[in-house]
């Protein structure tokens, strides 16, 4: 079967860094995906791992174990903007993708 | 990136009518296209994909009977929940590939079921 697990809800302060994790077990694997999503609003794409190792994008980066079926999201420089739900997502061959349950980020001042 | 339109963006609707949600590429064309469904504080649950010129793929547990796809074309796919009740309140979401093997998400269409 294919399973995705996160973490439901995290905290961090204004202006830390905030790594969130995600595991995986899925059959066919062909990259991990990460998504921001705001309350009431569709995802947008945020990185995409295929190979091991980090995606540097700004102010996020993305990480990538495919042996051990576990990547991260790295957020640095926490702005409040950036309260949102973080999915992580697993495409399989064939492209059908499956979502984590999302992780809800909260930055306090 | 691509964009994706879904119109409309909030429909209210008496238990027992149809509902139809649009979900067009704008700037591309999208041979398959995917029909995600999400509850209040859950992830995206993919409900269907759908494919150009045939027959949508649903995932297990999802009435095709009740949940009607239609892609006619390269830029528009249809869903259409018929006899909706109030559980299929729910916030739907279409999504199409792009180049890069990511997906593309329309802004969604928050239905409600009275």
């Amino acid at each position: 079967g294919q399973n995705i697990d996160q973490p439901t809800e995290m905290t961090a302060t204004e202006g830390a860094i905030v790594q969130i994790n995600c595991t995986y077990q899925t059959s066919g694997f062909n990259g991990l995906f990460w998504y921001q999503q705001h309350a009431g609003e569709a995802p947008t794409f945020l990185s995409y791992n295929v190979l091991d190792g980090l995606e540097e994008k700004g102010r996020f980066s993305s990480f990538l174990s495919r042996s051990k079926g576990y990547s991260y999201l790295l957020l640095k420089e926490l702005q409040m903007k950036d309260s949102a739900s973080y999915l992580c997502a697993a495409a399989n061959y064939g492209q059908n993708f499956v979502f984590g349950p999302g992780t809800r980020l909260s930055v306090l001042p | 990136g691509a964009v994706v339109s879904q119109h409309p963006s909030r429909v209210i609707c008496k238990s027992g009518t149809s509902v139809k949600i649009e979900c067009r590429s704008l700037d591309f064309q999208a041979t398959t296209m995917f029909w995600y469904r999400q509850f209040p504080k859950q992830s995206l649950m993919l409900m269907a994909t759908s494919n150009e010129g045939s027959k949508a793929t649903y995932e297990q547990g999802v009435e095709k009977d009740k949940f009607l796809i239609n892609h006619a074309s390269l830029t528009l796919s249809t869903l259409t929940v018929t006899s909706a009740h109030p559980e299929d309140s729910s916030f739907y979401i279409c999504s199409s590939e792009g180049d890069g093997n990511e997906q593309f998400f329309g802004p969604g269409t928050r239905l409600t079921v009275l």
